[in-house]
């Protein structure tokens, strides 16, 4: 099962641009890579999902360097309600626990 | 409205009494779990299911009973509750694969004194 890394921390002013690295040395070939977002005291939220280069949607992207070993979400011009705890998970979807790690808490500031 | 809902949403019971935590989803989805968090540990996963009349271990499912007959309904189960089950859990479904989006419910805040 591939361990992920991630900061646990990170701040950044309203309007910003956040990137948040996932290190996932280990990948296997068929894992993917999921995101998620959680708000205080509520169930985490899915993101964004990919497997290789770059996959954009209405929130967010993520970016899969060609190695696999490791994944960037990047929240474009960031606003205080994106004050959140942000998880890497990566798996195959098969009979395996998902492990979701103890999260990115990221801050913005006004 | 397709969604996870859970009952109770917080409980406050002694230990050795027994509870279920019940869960359900209206998204037809075939995959269910159960999860607990505590501060500093972030998300770990009690229990899940693949289909009706199969279930699995997680992470920590030591003190915790599943059943799926139903595909809808997943109720995570505590004997005999202690102390250290106090926590907040959340039940969640997805469609198809364990690793793909996940819907969460509200969750349950359990209290065990």
């Amino acid at each position: 099962l591939a361990k992920t890394t991630q900061p646990i921390s990170m701040d950044s002013y309203e309007g910003q641009e956040v990137n948040i690295t996932c290190s996932h040395n280990n990948i296997a070939t068929n894992d993917y890579i999921t995101w998620y977002q959680q708000f205080p005291s509520q169930g985490p939220r899915f993101i964004i999902q990919g497997y290789k280069t770059k996959v954009t949607n209405e929130v967010a992207s993520l970016f899969i360097p060609a190695d696999r070993k490791s994944s960037t979400l990047s929240l474009p011009r960031v606003s205080l309600s994106d004050t959140a705890v942000y998880y890497c998970l990566v798996g195959d979807g098969g009979n395996t626990p998902l492990v979701f790690g103890k999260g990115t808490r990221l801050s913005v500031i006004a | 409205e397709a969604q996870v809902t859970q009952n109770p949403r917080y409980l406050i019971t002694v230990t050795g009494k027994k509870l279920t935590v019940t869960c359900s989803q209206n998204m037809n989805h075939e995959y269910m779990s159960w999860y607990r968090q505590d501060p500093g540990l972030g998300l770990r996963q009690i229990y899940y299911s693949m289909n009706v009349e199969v279930t699995d271990k997680g992470d920590v499912p030591e003190g915790y009973k599943v059943s799926r007959k139903e595909k809808r309904n997943f109720p995570l189960i505590l004997e005999s509750p202690s102390p250290n089950q106090t926590s907040l859990y959340f039940c969640a479904s997805s469609p198809g694969l364990l690793s793909y989006e996940q819907y969460f419910g509200p969750g349950t805040r359990l209290t065990v004194t």
